[in-house]
């Protein structure tokens, strides 16, 4: 079945450490992003990429890094920059056409030690 | 910019009908989706509107007014397992087609 796969489900970070989230995606889309998403909050870009070594800071990026690689993989890195990092964690693709729906994984927990 | 506005929560009973409504003022516009969210799961696709009208999908319905910048998601004969978040999605005008979300609607469903 095709899908899109995040991992861990949790994940816990020390102060002063970087944590990366895995994405990985066999839907054969072009276009991956990271949501960041906060109680009574809604989903907030951090990054996104259009296609393969190619991407963009979305509305929160300060603090978060991204590579593409590969099609397939699209891992998000929460540095020890980013001071408010617990949040639910949401990585999604998508075809890029206007009329398509984004397809999102089960998202990762991130929590402060 | 993009703004989306959604009310917070909503109750209702089970077997009833409810209709979440959702206003936008956006850059453009180019599609509105909503999107269903289940407490720390993946949100999932219901319905997308471009042209003004209703669209209708067995029991959940969705309305959109271009005109007013605004739409409404309907849901009808309500089940316990409909209590979820209820997230509208906006995407506006530019190459990247990507969509700006409200902060969702929680819908608590009660027998």
């Amino acid at each position: 079945d095709g899908g899109i796969t995040q991992s861990p489900k949790y994940l816990f970070r020390k102060e002063g450490q970087n944590v990366t989230l895995s994405c990985e995606q066999n839907l054969n889309h072009d276009a991956m992003y990271w949501y960041r998403q906060d109680p009574g909050q809604g989903l907030r870009l951090i990054y996104y990429s259009q296609i393969v070594n190619d991407f963009q800071k979305g509305d929160i990026a300060e603090g978060y890094s991204v590579s593409r690689e590969k099609k397939e993989s699209f891992p998000l890195t929460v540095t020890s920059a980013q001071k408010n990092p617990t949040a639910f964690y949401l990585c999604a693709s998508g075809t890029g056409d206007s009329n398509q729906p984004q397809h999102f994984g089960d998202g990762t927990r991130l929590s402060i030690l | 910019g993009q703004n989306i506005d959604q009310p917070t929560e909503m109750t209702a009973t089970e077997g009833a009908i409810v209709q979440i409504n959702c206003t936008y003022q956006t850059s453009g516009f180019n599609g509105l989706f909503w999107y269903q969210q289940h407490a720390g799961e993946a949100p999932t696709f219901l319905s997308y509107n471009v042209l003004d009208g209703l669209e209708e999908k067995g029991r959940f319905s969705s309305f959109l007014s271009r005109s007013k910048g605004y739409s409404y998601l309907l849901l009808k004969e309500l089940q316990m397992k409909d209590s979820a978040s209820y997230l509208c999605a906006v995407r506006g005008s530019g190459g990247s087609y990507i969509p700006t979300f409200g902060r969702g609607t929680s819908l608590i469903v009660h027998p």
